[in-house]
This record gives structure tokens, C-alpha cells and sequence, in this order.
């Protein structure tokens, strides 16, 4: 089964503070991607990152950077020095390598960033 | 980067009625397009998937004859919801794949429909 896990609901940091956000998914799939979308306030998802099951290492874009361990399943996102802008849910996804390609996406998670 | 338009980003309808929703990529051909629904503070919820020139594959307990998609050519799908009810009301996003082989979906600004 497919499925993404982020447990963490909410969170708020306040200002410049970093700032991890939690993913971790079940496939059965050896090639699968992986996805982290960002969903402001007006409600369109920004498409941020998508790492594939080969490539375990890890990204930095500015203040985001990723960490993929397949050994434990997760693909966590961290956001160094946040900002008011970064408030946002965050939602992490997968996609298998099925006829569909469906995505999974998991509950998301609300990042407030308190100045 | 991809961009995908939705249309119209807001609207209000009387139970009953019929209302459309349009989704285009606008810089590239999308052979998939995506419709989710979403609740307030909760995830995406895939409805359907929708290929072009093919009929459109449900999830399962999605109504295929309440929610009406077609995805007439490469830039352009419609979610139409029939006889819409207050329970209809939602915000509905739809999404388009590039390619299969980078798999991503860009999505479109969301459709806040509301059923009065």
C-alpha cells in the first residue's frame, strides 16, 4: 500500500528560527518520486521539490533543504532562518510507478512563522 | 515553469444547478490531468483522473455522472458537477503531469465552489 505520513498538524516557530517539517512513506514500489508542495493562503499548490528512489542525496535551495533516507522512509524538509512568507501548509507526496502514477499525498502540515 | 489555469477561481451556484469548472496548462501539453477536491484544513483528495481523448478514471466513490469530466485536447480538461448540492461545496484543484517520466503535477489556483 501507499501511503505518506506527516505527523506533525501544526507548527510555529517564530522568526529565524529553522524549522523541520516530517514526512514518511510506505511503498512497495523500488521506483517511486517524491514531492513536497507548499499551499499559501490563496490555496495553489507550489510545487517545491521531487527527488526520485535512486537519488538519496540531499538538496539545498536557499533556505530549503531535503533529506532523503530510504533507510527510514522519510523525506524531510527543513527551512533554515524561516520568514513570515514561509507560512504555509506544507504537503509531502508520493507517486508510485503504477499505470496511473498516482500521487499520495499525506494530511499536510500548517507552518506559522510568528515575527 | 508549467503553468496551469483554472477557471472560474471562485464561484456560487443555487442547489441544483449545473456549474463548469476549466483547467488549461498554458506552456506545455499535458497527456494527464488530475481533479482533487479539498476540505478546509485537510489533504487533497483525488477525484479523478482524466486522459486526453479517453474517458476518465474514478476513484473509487466518486460519482462519475455527478462529476463530469472531459479532456477534449492537450491543454484543456472540464470538471462539470451536475445538480449540485451544499454538501458539493469545496474547494476542487486540478493538476497536469508533464511527462510521465519526470512525473510531476503542477497545479492549478483551485476552484472555491459554493452551493448555496
Amino acid at each position: 500500500a501507499q501511503k505518506v505520513t506527516q505527523a506533525q498538524t501544526e507548527i510555529s516557530v517564530v522568526e529565524k528560527e529553522d524549522v523541520t517539517l516530517d514526512c514518511v512513506y510506505e511503498t512497495r514500489d523500488t521506483t517511486y518520486y517524491l514531492f513536497w508542495y507548499k499551499q499559501p493562503p490563496s490555496g495553489e499548490l507550489v510545487f517545491l521539490i521531487r527527488r526520485n528512489s535512486f537519488d538519496e542525496q540531499n538538496e539545498i535551495s536557499g533556505r530549503y533543504s531535503w533529506n532523503f533516507q530510504k533507510s527510514t522512509s522519510s523525506f524531510n524538509f527543513t527551512i533554515t532562518a524561516s520568514q513570515v512568507v514561509d507560512s504555509a501548509v506544507y504537503f509531502c507526496a508520493l507517486s508510485g510507478s503504477g499505470p496511473g502514477n498516482q500521487f499520495y499525498f499525506g494530511t499536510g502540515t500548517s507552518l506559522t512563522v510568528i515575527p | 515553469g508549467a503553468v496551469v489555469s483554472q477557471h472560474p477561481s471562485w464561484v456560487i451556484c443555487k442547489s441544483g444547478t449545473s456549474v463548469k469548472i476549466e483547467c488549461r496548462s498554458l506552456d506545455f501539453q499535458a497527456t494527464t490531468m488530475f481533479w482533487y477536491r479539498q476540505f478546509p484544513k485537510q489533504s487533497l483528495m483525488l477525484m479523478a483522473t482524466s486522459n486526453e481523448g479517453s474517458k476518465a478514471t474514478y476513484e473509487q466513490g466518486v460519482e462519475k455522472d455527478k462529476f463530469l469530466i472531459n479532456h477534449a485536447s492537450l491543454t484543456l480538461s472540464t470538471l462539470t458537477v451536475t445538480s449540485a448540492h451544499p454538501e458539493d461545496s469545496s474547494f476542487y484543484i486540478c493538476s497536469a503531469r508533464v511527462d510521465r517520466i519526470t512525473d510531476t503535477q503542477y497545479f492549478g489556483p483551485g476552484t472555491r465552489l459554493t452551493v448555496l
